[in-house]
């Protein structure tokens, strides 16, 4: 059973700090998602990551993918209050058509 | 274009009550999926369709829960027998392959 795991589920930043995300999987994958979702919003597509290597950046974020060590992380450079959001990665095991497993993701607040 | 939508946005039912959830996905997405989020939680998955066959329903919690799919159309998610359990916000998502999963707003279950 594919298991998605996010650390941390909490973090607490200032603004102007920079900061990490990690998503770890436990099955071969080679499609990894990161979503954003707003509080009592849904969920809206950041990054698509579809290769070993695969690095992806807009803005202050930057999502990276190791299929190898079955990890991505999401950085966050010179955080902003606007990116105060709780943030999911996503996993489709396999290279073929399957369904998405999230992890419980990380909810970050940033302060002034 | 239109985006993946949902209806109802909100439900209160009976507990015991049948209820029915609609998703229409985006035009030409042969991938649907429904989740499950309840409050201040990630999401569960439920079940996955491809066209209109669901090789993946290992989320669906009992079996007072069904889904069906017409063609690469509409999506039903059917509830029976509702219990206070059930109360969550129900996510759909529809996607193609190697793209990542667009979500609707949403329905907001509460059973009373």
């Amino acid at each position: 059973e594919l298991k998605v795991e996010q650390n941390p589920l909490f973090l607490s930043m200032q603004e102007g700090k920079n900061y990490t995300i990690y998503c770890n999987y436990s099955t071969t994958s080679d499609r990894l998602y990161w979503y954003r979702q707003d509080p009592g919003k849904s969920l809206e597509s950041l990054f698509v990551l579809l290769s070993n290597g695969a690095v992806k950046q807009e803005g202050r974020l930057m999502a990276s993918l190791d299929t190898k060590a079955r990890l991505s992380t999401l950085h966050i450079t010179a955080a902003v209050h606007d990116l105060s959001a709780t943030y999911f990665c996503a996993v489709a095991p396999g290279s073929s058509a399957s369904k998405i497993i999230f992890g419980s993701g990380t909810r970050l607040s940033i302060r002034p | 274009g239109a985006g993946v939508s949902q209806s109802p946005s909100n439900k209160v039912t009976e507990k015991g009550k049948d209820v029915e959830l609609r998703c229409d996905p985006i035009s030409g997405h042969t991938a649907l999926y429904w989740y499950r989020q309840r409050l201040g939680q990630g999401l569960e998955f439920l079940i996955y369709f491809q066209g209109n066959s669901a090789p993946d329903k290992s989320g669906l919690p009992s079996d007072r829960f069904s889904a069906e799919r017409t063609g690469e159309s509409v999506s039903t998610l059917t509830i029976q027998r509702t219990q206070q359990e059930d109360s969550a916000v129900y996510l759909c998502a529809s996607g193609k392959l190697n793209t990542e999963a667009f979500f609707g707003q949403g329905t907001r279950l509460t059973v009373v």
